[in-house]
């Protein structure tokens, strides 16, 4: 099965500075087809999950382009260039190239 | 817009049995895979199970298979998760997702989830 590590598990943040998530897996997230399904979630309290990112890099429809997402093969990274209020919540990783696995997730908070 | 409203959640005993329901809408159901993800009070994301989109390819996680039944009605737009022999860590909240393979957009879409309690 494959694992996906998150680090760090908690990141304070001050409002208006850059803030990064990174998250490795325990093998290699190229499909067959040769695409790499990495994607980042977002959870807000009282908010349903929102995908952010897809595919490492590709940013879903209606999220902020100061969300990007890059890496390759087991090494990957969510930036979010200027934290806002509503960023706040729990951001994780997921792999969909072999069946499902989620990070732990990481809990965004303000300093 | 796309909707997904789960039902079918409460309090069972360990043992018991419940049925999980996922109402689509505002999409072409019969042309998206969808998965089963639950969540424990205070604890992140876990797979369940996933189904295409015609029902014909099915995957379990190995803490449910054998005991959790995926299905779907494309004609009622409705997702569905049979699940039986419930244990005390079934106790989550269960969240049906909307996958689409082609675009790469897995989990594009979440409903707000649905509370399972197992408890005697």
């Amino acid at each position: 099965d494959i694992v996906l590590t998150q680090t760090p598990l908690s990141s304070p943040v001050t409002l208006g500075q850059p803030a990064s998530i990174s998250c490795r897996s325990s093998q290699s997230l190229v499909f067959s087809d040769g695409n790499t399904y990495l994607s980042w979630l977002q959870q807000r309290p009282g908010q349903p999950l929102r995908l952010l990112i897809y595919k490492i890099s590709n940013r879903f429809s209606g999220v902020p382009d100061r969300f990007s997402g890059s890496g390759a093969g087991t090494d990957f990274t969510l930036k979010i260039s200027r934290v806002e209020a509503e960023d706040v919540g729990v951001y994780y990783c997921m792999q969909a190239t072999q069946l499902r696995t989620f990070g732990q997730g990481t809990k965004l908070e303000i300093k | 817009e796309v909707q997904l409203v789960e039902s079918g959640g409460g309090l069972v005993q360990p043992g018991g049995s419940l049925r999980l329901s996922c109402a689509a809408s505002g999409f072409t159901f019969s042309s998206y895979e969808m998965i089963w993800v639950r969540q424990a009070p205070g604890k992140g994301l876990e797979w369940v199970s996933y189904i295409s989109s015609s029902g014909g390819t099915i995957y379990y996680a190995d803490s449910v298979k054998g005991r959790f039944t995926i299905s779907r009605d494309n004609a009622k737009n409705s997702l569905y998760l049979q699940m039986n022999s419930l244990r005390d860590g079934d106790t989550a909240i269960y969240y049906c997702a909307r996958d689409d393979y082609y675009s790469g957009t897995f989990g594009g879409y979440w409903g707000q989830g649905t509370l399972v309690t197992v408890s005697s």
